[in-house]
């Protein structure tokens, strides 16, 4: 197992555009996150699946980010109408659900809006 | 509510120990974290702790609990170049999130 990938790894878009990335958890691991980094903070929490159900959402989450999970397995995060302000990485993790569960981290998705 | 705390900065020479502190506020969290991150990549899992230990050591890691102060600790010994890096702690919350801490960067000077 190559632990949580994501994709793209890096991302350059105009502002009003649309973009996606998407994550593929480590096999097995029924519960996946997503978190956005800004530099100098650390990592603040979006989204978490388990499964195909999204149980919980952030305020941060505004109405123009829809996460999915469709199969339980991969995931995709979606921003519409992208804003400077969204410029940030946007940071997978997964985990199993169970006592003492450790979540891992991918490598991240950077995206920068112009 | 949920709240992380940690030093922004520590500078330590090579080969001393170095000390990284946190505080958080849920008194309900179960395992507490250390995360490190390089720059420009994602988050490695350094080591975590159960809520009822006090100390948890890993070859030159050692974790430091006070559920009392809600005080955690993460010590490094004999600190290398490449143990440069921001950690990052983390609590859980009741639903299992982790909740991060601002970050604490270590410069370790040669």
């Amino acid at each position: 197992d190559t632990g949580v990938s994501q994709d793209p790894r890096h991302k350059i878009t105009k502002r009003g555009q649309n973009v996606t990335f998407r994550c593929d958890p480590i096999s097995e691991h029924n519960r996946l996150y997503w978190y956005r980094q800004t530099l100098g903070q650390g990592p603040e929490f979006l989204t978490y699946f388990q499964n195909e159900a999204q149980l919980e959402k952030s305020r941060l989450l505004s109405d123009r980010f829809s996460a999915e999970r469709p199969k339980g397995s991969f995931s995709t995060l979606e921003i519409q109408r992208t804003e400077q302000g969204d410029s940030a990485m946007y940071l997978c993790a997964s985990s199993l659900e169970l006592p003492g569960h450790t979540i891992y981290f991918g490598e991240g998705s950077w995206l920068t809006v112009v | 509510g949920e709240d992380v705390e940690q030093s922004l900065f520590l500078s330590v020479r090579e080969g001393d120990s170095s000390v990284i502190n946190c505080t958080y506020t849920d008194s309900s969290s179960t395992y507490l974290y250390w995360y490190k991150q390089e720059p420009g990549a994602g988050l490695q899992l350094l080591t975590y702790i159960f809520s009822n230990m006090d100390m948890k050591q890993d070859q030159r890691l050692t974790v430091l609990l006070n559920k009392k102060d809600k005080h955690l600790s993460l010590r490094i010994a004999d600190t290398q170049t490449g143990d440069s890096a921001i950690y990052f702690c983390a609590e859980t919350s009741n639903t299992g999130k982790l909740i991060f801490g601002q970050g604490t960067t270590l410069q370790v000077k040669p």
